[in-house]
């Protein structure tokens, strides 16, 4: 079965400052991958995705991610964080047979100081 | 605006009791979901519906039923809610498999 691994629970950045958010995947063949972002009260939103191609995955709201096989990651970055971005954000991965059946990460809760 | 929209918003059900939350999306996608997300353990499939008239079930289905009689509607019953069955109840549609997933804004659920 499918598995995505999200290290940090919590990452506090300062306003400005380049983000990284780590994921890890489980999966035993080649993984669609996805990026969320809940905020407070709120439900999901798509950030990026990846299914095939170019490694490097340009999202919304400034964010991209980089799939690396050989590390069975799948790290979100954006390079200037913004007291915007402050929300939790979950990596899920697509489960076995397709059909948007997804695994989610436990998500990283990102504070940004001013 | 297009959208899912979840109700309640919020509840508080004594165990035993039976609720059913309700889901319905106005953008005529084929599939749809309910997710139940819990601190520590992030977003758990419970039920999935690829198209109406069929159900399938996900990772944690059991004391959960559901029914997709038509395209916009997907609820989602407890039949005797237990305490282990609080959480924060999100559902989810796509147009098709691998399209994005649009959430509704969660029912917050407390079994007490």
């Amino acid at each position: 079965a499918q598995s995505v691994t999200q290290p940090d629970i919590h990452i506090t950045v300062s306003e400005g400052a380049s983000l990284e958010l780590r994921c890890n995947y489980s999966y035993g063949a080649t993984p669609y991958l996805f990026w969320y972002v809940q905020s407070p009260g709120q439900g999901l939103q798509l950030l990026l995705k990846y299914f095939s191609g170019d490694t490097l995955v340009q999202g919304i709201k400034g964010f991209e991610a980089e799939f690396k096989r050989s590390q069975s990651s799948f790290n979100l970055r954006k390079p200037s964080v913004h007291w915007s971005d402050a929300a939790e954000y979950f990596c899920a991965v697509e489960g076995a047979g397709g059909g948007n059946k997804l695994t989610f990460g436990t998500g990283t809760q990102l504070k940004v100081e001013l | 605006i297009a959208g899912i929209t979840q109700a309640p918003t919020s509840q508080i059900l004594a165990a035993g009791r039976r609720m059913t939350l309700r889901c319905t999306q106005d953008m005529r996608h084929n599939a749809m979901y309910w997710y139940r997300q819990d601190l520590g353990l992030g977003l758990r499939l419970i039920h999935y519906s690829n198209t109406a008239g069929t159900t399938g079930k996900g990772e944690v289905p059991d004391g959960y039923s559901v029914s997709r009689a038509n395209t916009d509607d997907f609820p989602l019953t407890l039949a005797s809610a237990v305490p282990s069955q609080t959480s924060v109840y999100f559902c989810a549609s796509s147009a098709s498999g691998n399209s994005p997933l649009h959430f509704g804004n969660g029912t917050r659920l407390t079994v007490t």
